[in-house]
């Protein structure tokens, strides 16, 4: 199973929107609804931030949101803040009843 | 609010195993997955496996097949890997679903994580 493909990187100014993509499978991304985003900051375990898709556990704020398209999700950050800077991963479900993540995402705030 | 407490740091030498716990406080797993997922030096996360304590149902990605046993009661689950090489020097978390109902997949929702068990092998 090889990872779901993700940018390197992303950059945007405070304020500003960015949107990160996750490409999968037809065998993950393209096939379930159990697609989810992370944020890790450096030195700390990851953070769920979307669950099945579009969904926000309990105190994420709701300047993320997330969506999918075919094989490929999508996660905006809307009003980038200067605490939004961190990596960012993507994870789906598969066909082999396991979970792949992406490669991940490095967010900077310009 | 569950919390996963993990294990301390383990230094191993090539060709031996590891063991990591995993505590839920504040809660049980019972009816949750729990799933490890490891991050090797300044890479990515890596999804290993996971175990539904309240079926004993366990899933290993073909990578860790024969050398990755998982274990789990209702508060505390166990991450064996052996036949240790340098490429396995990483930081090992666990992860479940904090709160609320599932089913099937949806309660492997990795909402709540350890702190991470930072395993190094070297000779």
């Amino acid at each position: 199973q090889s990872a779901l493909t993700q940018p390197a990187s992303a950059s945007g100014s405070p304020g500003q929107s960015i949107t990160i993509s996750c490409t999968g499978t037809t065998i993950d991304v393209g096939a379930y609804k159990y697609v989810s985003w992370y944020q890790q900051q450096p030195g700390s375990a990851p953070k769920l931030l979307i669950y099945e898709v579009t969904n926000r556990p309990p105190g994420v704020s709701n300047r993320f949101s997330g969506s999918k398209s075919g094989s490929t999700a999508s996660l905006t950050i809307s009003g980038l803040q200067a605490e939004d800077e961190a990596d960012y991963y993507c994870s789906s479900y598969t066909s082999s009843n396991t979970f792949v993540f992406g490669i991940g995402t490095k967010v900077t705030v310009l | 609010q569950m919390q996963l407490v993990q294990s301390g740091a383990e230094v191993k030498e090539p060709g031996s195993s590891v063991k990591v716990s995993c505590t839920a406080s504040g809660g049980t797993f019972s009816r949750y997955g729990i799933s490890w997922v490891r991050q090797t030096p300044g890479q990515g996360l890596e999804w290993m496996g996971g175990i539904t304590p309240l079926s004993d149902t366990r899933n290993y990605t073909q990578k860790f097949q024969g050398r990755l046993t998982i274990t789990a009661d209702t508060s505390t689950a166990h991450m064996e890997l052996s036949s240790l090489t340098s490429d396995d020097t990483a930081v090992y978390y666990c992860a479940t679903k904090a709160r609320g109902a599932c089913e099937t997949v949806s309660c492997y929702t990795m909402d709540v994580w350890g702190q991470g068990t930072s395993v190094s092998v070297s000779s």
